[in-house]
């Protein structure tokens, strides 16, 4: 059974065009993350919602924002995407309120940018 | 700064053998993490120790947590080539409620037959 599910799982973007990655659970977890993982790097965190409260890391980039219409859902918006923003991106999901707890992480949506 | 450090890079060894990788952090912690990530694909949890935990084992895995030298060892006992993957520790600081995770750069490990 899926729980946390990206889309698409490969996205190839022009450079500056404005592109957004989706990420769902099934989990019912109050904390989303969106990770940045560059290739043989570890993952980054960029920002993370607890509930609809977003928390953004102090180094992630102004062209990254995110929503979180409900529950279920979280975007990732590339504003204007530079070649730089190549990478794979993960959406992961944990408890609330529980900082002893294993997050789940989807397939990843790997982004190239042309 | 990255947290968790991890060596080796990368290790190689053949189907059966154990196979062993170390996980350094800088500051204090809730809970340390591993993560297994088959290539292009997403990390997977394998175990989880507490700060106040000394050892865990999940089937053929074994960790170890020793907080006075900050450091994690990750036992992968019997290896199978469904095994090669990249490892990753993590760590949830102990100032930290969201259970954010700050991994290491991870050890690429492959298992042949």
């Amino acid at each position: 059974d899926a729980m946390v599910i990206q889309n698409p799982r490969y996205q190839v973007t022009q450079f500056g065009k404005p592109v957004t990655l989706s990420c769902s659970q099934t989990l019912n977890h109050n904390v989303m993350y969106w990770y940045q993982q560059k290739s043989s790097q570890a993952p980054k965190l960029l920002f993370h919602y607890y509930d609809k409260d977003f928390n953004n890391e102090a180094d992630t980039p102004d062209n990254f924002q995110s929503r979180r219409p409900n529950t279920s859902f979280c975007f990732l918006d590339i504003r204007s995407p530079g070649l730089g923003d190549a990478a794979m991106y993960l959406c992961a999901t944990s408890r609330v309120g529980t900082a002893n707890t294993e997050a789940f992480f989807g397939q990843g949506t790997r982004l190239t940018v042309v | 700064s990255q947290q968790g450090e991890e060596d080796p890079q990368a290790l190689s060894i053949q189907e059966g053998e154990n196979a062993t990788m170390n996980c350094s952090y800088k500051t204090s912690i809730n809970n340390l993490q591993w993560y297994r990530q088959n290539s292009g694909r997403g990390l997977v949890h394998l175990i989880l120790i507490r700060s106040n935990e000394r050892e865990k084992h999940s089937g053929r895995l074994r960790v170890t947590l020793d907080t006075s030298k900050k450091s994690s060892s990750l036992l992968i006992t019997a290896s199978r080539a469904a095994d090669t993957a990249s490892y990753f520790c993590a760590t949830v600081l102990s100032t930290d409620s969201w259970g954010k995770l700050q991994f290491g750069a991870g050890t690429q490990v492959v298992v042949t037959p």
